[in-house]
């Protein structure tokens, strides 16, 4: 069935470094990839998002990248700040009857003073 | 604009027990998901539901649960007979009409079951 793959599954980078989290779908036919990020006890919230047609997406301090022949898409925060320490999960849907999110297993950023 | 609504944020139950959660979209959204986040794990799909209709409910256990969005009021997510292997964060997320991508989520119901 659907299944998407993320990696690693922590992540202790220092203030100012870069950090990169990397996904993997199964489901060819995907072609919606959001990013969330969730504190601790919090609601998971879109941070940024790509659909399939785009190879690339920028917002400030984070950019997706998404490669369809390779059906991977990865995260890539710049200049982190301790204030970006969160659990962070990608997710794959496809357009049709049901727009369900396939999850992956989610990456416990670290951003050190 | 209010985001997504649910309560109650914390629910504790003993085993036998029903659980009722309960999510109002934000304003404008006609489109409500349920998933389930066990601790330490991902969210799991579980139902989509637009007004008055179950669309999608692959991710829904067969026995004990259901789940309904009536035409007025919020979209709730019923659990009867309550397990400790149901502790888990409930959280629902909405979209707007046409099956818009973007899911926004609520602040989500953290069932504990004693």
């Amino acid at each position: 069935g659907e299944n998407v793959e993320q990696h690693p599954s922590t992540l202790s980078v220092q203030e100012g470094d870069s950090a990169v989290i990397k996904c993997t779908y199964s489901d060819s036919a995907s072609n919606y990839f959001p990013w969330y990020k969730q504190e601790l006890g919090k609601r998971p919230q879109l941070i940024i998002d790509i659909r399939s047609n785009v190879g690339e997406k920028k917002d400030q301090r984070i950019a997706v990248t998404l490669n369809k022949t390779a059906k991977h898409f990865s995260l890539h925060i710049t200049e982190t700040q301790p204030e970006d320490s969160a659990v962070y999960f990608c997710a794959a849907s496809k357009s049709g009857a049901t727009n369900k999110l396939i999850f992956g297993t989610g990456t416990l950023l670290a951003v050190q003073p | 604009n209010a985001g997504v609504m649910q309560n109650p944020r914390h629910l504790v139950r003993r085993r036998g027990q029903e659980a009722r959660l309960r999510c109002s979209p934000m304003k404008g959204h006609s489109h409500v998901y349920w998933y389930r986040q066990l601790p330490e794990e991902g969210l799991k799909f579980m139902v989509y539901l637009q007004k008055e209709n179950i669309i999608d409910e692959s991710g829904m256990p067969k026995e004990r649960f259901s789940a309904e969005f009536p035409k007025e009021g919020p979209s709730i997510l019923r659990i009867q007979q309550v397990v400790r292997g149901d502790s888990a964060a409930y959280f629902c997320a909405s979209s707007p009409p046409g099956g818009g991508y973007e899911q926004y989520f609520g602040p989500g119901t953290r069932l504990t079951v004693t």
